[in-house]
């Protein structure tokens, strides 16, 4: 079972920061956090990932909380290409990195 | 541009008549996986294979194999479909070690 939990739906204007919360209350040690969005009709894709520490990339911010139960995907300028299903998964880095899905956070973007 | 290419993109089957999808991929990753996803469901995970060591999930029926003739390509044979079976299937890959999974476009399938 997913060890996560998001709320099922946001909504966000274009233009503005997008905060996607998720929460992950038994998290061990060993694991990360992954993010991953699937448009509609599309594969998933890799957004970020972190363990600790927060994270940024060209696509978002991650901040992960300081006792690791819950962390905040932000993409700061949210656009309408944006909109898509986002999955918060908890997951030890190891040689085969399993993903388990949970129901995701179908984000929508409003012009 | 390197990436996971899914055949076909769409694939119509009868009820029982054994169906073969495939995946190759040019990222040279050792790690290639199968989802299904199901209408409004997130992606679950059938099997994997890390190099040509076969990984099965406990809950993924046995009409489901898959076969690895070499790193680049992956297919997901269904012996005989049931109209349960009809979903979206994805192939993924990851190297050794990274938490990042490429994934490919998908294929819709259809059991009539």
């Amino acid at each position: 079972d997913a060890k996560t939990t998001q709320p099922p739906s946001m909504d966000c204007a274009e233009g503005r920061a997008a905060n996607l919360p998720c929460n992950h209350s038994t998290i061990s040690g060993n694991e990360y956090v992954y993010w991953y969005r699937q448009i509609h009709s599309q594969g998933p894709q890799y957004i970020i990932h972190g363990l600790k520490n927060n994270e940024t990339n060209e696509m978002a911010s991650l901040i992960i909380t300081e006792d690791r139960k819950s962390s905040t995907l932000i993409l700061p300028h949210a656009t309408l290409r944006d909109t898509a299903v986002y999955y918060c998964i908890v997951s030890e880095r190891g040689a085969t990195n399993k993903l388990i899905f949970g129901t995701g956070t179908l984000l929508a973007v409003q012009p | 541009d390197a990436m996971v290419i899914q055949n076909p993109r769409y694939q119509v089957t009868q009820f029982g008549k054994p169906v073969t999808l495939s995946c190759s991929q040019t990222l040279n990753h050792n790690v290639m996986y199968w989802y299904q996803q199901k209408s409004s469901q997130a992606p679950k995970l059938l099997f994997h294979y890390y190099d040509k060591d076969f990984n099965n999930e406990a809950d993924t029926p046995d009409n489901f194999q898959s076969r690895r003739p070499n790193t680049s390509f992956c297919f997901l044979d269904i012996r005989s479909p049931g109209l349960g079976d009809a979903a979206m299937y994805l192939c993924a890959t990851s190297r050794d070690g990274s938490g990042e999974q490429y994934f490919g476009p998908g294929t819709r399938l259809t059991v009539t």
